[in-house]
């Protein structure tokens, strides 16, 4: 089974505008942490935030802020005043467990800004 | 700049080749993952080393090997190279304690299979 669902393959934001990005989670481990990397076209990973399955509130850092629905196991990121240099795929990923274990990633929705 | 490095940036080989891919950790991180991402498959963990043991194997193919060297670079081997190899093999690493345990991605190094 999928532990990460990500169902939008693509979107397309008007500049200026937010956008949400769908992320869905399965795991049985109730210690688990989230996360939403960029890649733009350059091909790096750019990790933008961070939630931990206990935290009590959303995680934000900066025009980033997720959304995260425990009981829904859904960890939404939102871009707020979508800039151009957003245009990139987003990646939502998973750790399962309190330590330093590998990442299980989405399939990645690509975002596009338009001017 | 993460602090990850990979090298080489790009690699074309022929199949049935053996290519080795390396990569130095942050400094301070003893963690290693590999990740690969292709357009059928995704991002998809490989395998992992702490600290010059194997930690953590995923969808590593037998093709496939890696290691931590006492000075915590690390290398992929891969082998008997078929088409559908070509991806872009990531290199990641992250300091075991910490509340995030955020993984640094290098910068990917691409591999073409002709």
């Amino acid at each position: 089974a999928q532990k990460i669902t990500q169902t939008q393959p693509g979107m397309f934001v008007q500049e200026k505008e937010a956008v949400t990005l769908d992320c869905t989670y399965d795991t049985s481990d109730p210690s688990y942490g989230l996360f939403w990397y960029k890649q733009p076209s350059s091909g790096e990973m750019i990790f933008l935030i961070y939630q931990g399955s206990y935290d009590q509130q959303n995680a934000t850092e900066g025009r980033y802020s997720l959304n995260f629905q425990k009981a829904r196991k859904s960890a939404n990121l939102v871009i707020s005043a979508s800039q151009l240099g957003d245009s990139a795929m987003y990646f939502c990923a998973m750790r399962e467990g309190q330590g330093d274990y590998k990442l299980s990633f989405g399939a990645g929705t690509t975002v596009t800004v338009r001017a | 700049d993460s602090g990850v490095t990979q090298t080489p940036k790009h690699l074309i080989t022929a199949t049935g080749q053996r290519v080795t891919l390396r990569c130095s950790p942050r400094s301070g991180d003893l963690s290693v993952y590999w990740y690969q991402q292709s357009l059928d498959q995704g991002l998809q963990f490989l395998i992992q080393y702490y600290n010059g043991e194997e930690r953590a194997k995923g969808n590593i193919l037998e093709r496939f090997s890696a290691q931590q060297f006492p000075d915590l670079h690390s290398e992929l081997n891969l082998s008997s190279l078929e088409l559908g190899d070509s991806a872009l093999y990531f290199c990641a690493s992250s300091v075991r304690s910490g509340r995030v345990n955020e993984q640094f991605f290098g910068p990917g190094t691409r591999l073409t299979v002709l």
